[in-house]
């Protein structure tokens, strides 16, 4: 399983973006990139999934540079809501699911 | 918007007695997964189940543990002689197909062993 690093906390402003870099020096050829939020007491939620280049939803965006060791989780106008910790995670989910851990991930803390 | 429910969210027990953690993963699920998140620290990997047996686990998953989909609706997670190192909030996943790379979880059910 490729190892991943991650800052171990962030703050920011509500209203800025913000962006959360993971690298993954060893990612393997099949390795998929996925993003996870969870807040205190609650399971993790799903925020994106990417194999190369930049993938985009309603919550995010998720740019991988084109030798995949490293990948950016970028949160656009961030809210007090988006306080919380995020996951980056690289495995094969896609043909071998989630039999991994999840990382120590990164604390982000919005405020006013 | 379906999810994934677990039962209880909360349950004291004393150390060396049996706990049944419930869930009820998403119905057109077909892979399964237990976690557990001590306080504080990283959600780790206990066990995935698919087609009815277990495909794979961690070392946590000891002989200690051990699950089963009993009615084809819920997934439990069995500690059969809890220790205080139990202690710790356990989440529940669903994954569709493993093709769709999404993992949804439950709520979690907190287990305190006293």
């Amino acid at each position: 399983l490729a190892k991943t690093t991650q800052p171990i906390s962030m703050d920011s402003y509500e209203g800025q973006e913000v962006n959360i870099t993971c690298s993954h020096n060893n990612i393997a050829t099949n390795d998929y990139i996925t993003w996870y939020q969870q807040f205190p007491s609650q399971g993790p939620r799903f925020i994106i999934q990417g194999y190369k280049t930049k993938v985009t939803n309603e919550v995010a965006s998720l740019f991988i540079p084109a030798d995949r060791k490293s990948s950016t989780l970028s949160l656009p106008r961030v809210s007090l809501s988006d306080t919380a910790v995020y996951y980056c995670l690289v495995g094969d989910m896609r043909n071998s699911g989630y039999a991994l851990n999840f990382g120590k991930g990164t604390s982000l803390l919005v405020t006013p | 918007e379906p999810e994934v429910t677990q039962t209880p969210s909360h349950q004291v027990t004393q150390m060396g007695q049996e706990v049944i953690l419930r869930c009820v993963p998403i119905s057109n699920h077909l892979y399964f997964y237990w976690y557990r998140q001590i306080l504080g620290q990283k959600v780790e990997f206990l066990v995935s189940f698919y087609n009815n047996e277990i495909s794979e686990k961690s070392e946590i998953f000891d002989d200690q543990f051990s699950v089963e989909r009993p009615d084809g609706s819920n997934f439990t997670l069995k500690i059969r002689s809890t220790k205080l190192e139990d202690s710790a909030m356990y989440f529940c996943a669903s994954q569709e197909g493993v093709s769709t790379g999404e993992l949804f979880f439950g709520e979690g059910s907190r287990l305190t062993v006293l």
